[in-house]
Formats: C-alpha cells, sequence, structure tokens
C-alpha cells in the first residue's frame, strides 16, 4: 500500500514569494496534519484538517494557511515567505483525530 | 515549563541492553500518546501509540503510561546498532480544537 505521499522534494523561494505543498494520505485516512521541522527541533504543529475541516492550528502566522480536497489529500500555503521560513515541512495522515500519524517524506523548502 | 519534555542526549547504550527513554508532559488532559524514530534526513517513522494507562508491547519496543504521574516512555529491549537514532515523544491535546506536541526528541546511540 503506498504510503504519504508529498511533493516537491525540494523547493528553493526567494524572500517575499509565494509557496504550495502537497499531500497525499494513507489511502482510507481522513485527517492530514502539517508541520514545520528545523534541524535539532521536533515538529511544529502547524494545523490539522478532518474531513475538509480545519480542526486543530498551531502557534503561526497567517501568512500559513492551508485546505482539505473532497479526496483527502491537502495542500499547504505559505505567503511572503521569510529567511525564518526555511524547514522540512512533512505531512501526516491518520484514520481520525487524535489518532496515530503516519508521515510523509517531507518537503525541504530553502528561502534566499 | 515546555509542554513536552524530553532529555535531549546522547543516550549511550550497550549493543543487547535495553534502553529507557522517557518523556513528561505539562497537560493533564493530554489523550494520546505517540513515539517516533527519527533518521538524521529522514521523517519520523510511528514506532508506538498507547492510549491508556499502563503497559503496551509490540516485539521489542514497550511504551509505559503513567497519567498520574505525566510521563511516558519507551523500552527497547535487546538494542541494535541499527536503533541509532533520534526518538520523538509526542502528545495530543484535549479540548474542541486538537494539536499534537512533540518533544525536541532523545538521541539513542547503541553501541556495537
Amino acid at each position: 500500500d503506498a504510503g504519504v505521499t508529498q511533493s516537491p522534494t525540494h523547493l528553493i523561494k526567494t524572500r517575499g514569494q509565494h509557496v504550495t505543498l502537497r499531500c497525499s494520505p494513507i489511502s482510507g485516512h481522513k485527517s492530514v496534519s502539517w508541520y514545520q521541522q528545523v534541524l535539532g527541533q521536533g515538529p511544529q504543529f502547524i494545523f490539522q484538517y478532518y474531513e475538509k475541516e480545519e480542526r486543530g492550528r498551531g502557534n503561526f502566522p497567517d501568512r500559513f494557511s492551508a485546505r482539505q480536497f473532497p479526496n483527502y489529500s491537502s495542500e499547504l500555503n505559505v505567503n511572503a515567505l521569510l529567511l525564518g521560513d526555511s524547514a522540512l515541512y512533512l505531512c501526516a495522515s491518520s484514520f481520525g483525530l487524535a489518532r496515530e500519524q503516519y508521515f510523509g517524506p517531507g518537503t525541504r523548502l530553502t528561502v534566499t | 515549563q515546555k509542554e513536552v519534555e524530553q532529555n535531549s542526549g546522547p543516550l549511550s547504550v550497550p549493543e543487547g541492553a535495553i534502553a529507557s527513554l522517557n518523556c513528561t508532559y505539562s497537560d493533564r488532559g493530554s489523550q494520546s500518546f505517540f513515539w517516533y524514530r527519527q533518521y538524521s534526513g529522514k521523517s519520523p517513522e510511528l514506532i508506538m501509540f498507547i492510549y491508556s494507562n499502563g503497559d503496551k508491547e509490540d516485539g521489542r519496543f514497550t511504551a509505559q503510561l503513567n497519567k498520574a504521574s505525566q510521563y511516558v516512555s519507551l523500552l527497547i529491549r535487546d538494542s541494535q546498532p541499527s536503533d541509532s537514532a533520534t526518538y520523538l515523544c509526542a502528545v495530543t491535546t484535549p479540548g474542541g480544537t486538537y494539536k499534537y506536541i512533540f518533544g525536541t526528541g532523545t538521541r539513542l546511540k547503541v553501541l556495537a
């Protein structure tokens, strides 16, 4: 069975630009969460979506937004990129809320 | 006080020994508890999840949850060099919105 997939694998953007990251969950999973991970830290929770509704939000500015589609795939959008947004962005899927999550390989974003 | 605390390590154990990893959390209402393994440059991999007080065993891994003392631990029996990685503890917060809070991880080194 296919696991969580994310695209692109790597991305280089310039400050001020916008970026869209994509995620497809494990088949049958209805929830997708997004995380930001910088070197030496644990993943920081950004959003959780369940059945196309936002069900959880971490302490990130409004420049970060997301949505979930009817097929349960998801997009994370980040506007007005800052150098500090450089990180590994992880997507995780789960069957339901507060359930075990499985991570995708991540998207490495570099902002120059 | 951090919401989820782990000793950063490194924790060094000889091959074949038991590795004991600990995690404490601050929110007494936390519902679900997870252990992930993360190799350098890779995404987190789910090792164990536990939802109720007590022990849960899966192969060489045992998760222990004590809600009264607000800690969760992971025991790895017969440690192998391939177990050398960073181990992340995560908890979910209760309430109307859901958040997954990760610790910063404990680096484990299994010495051959």
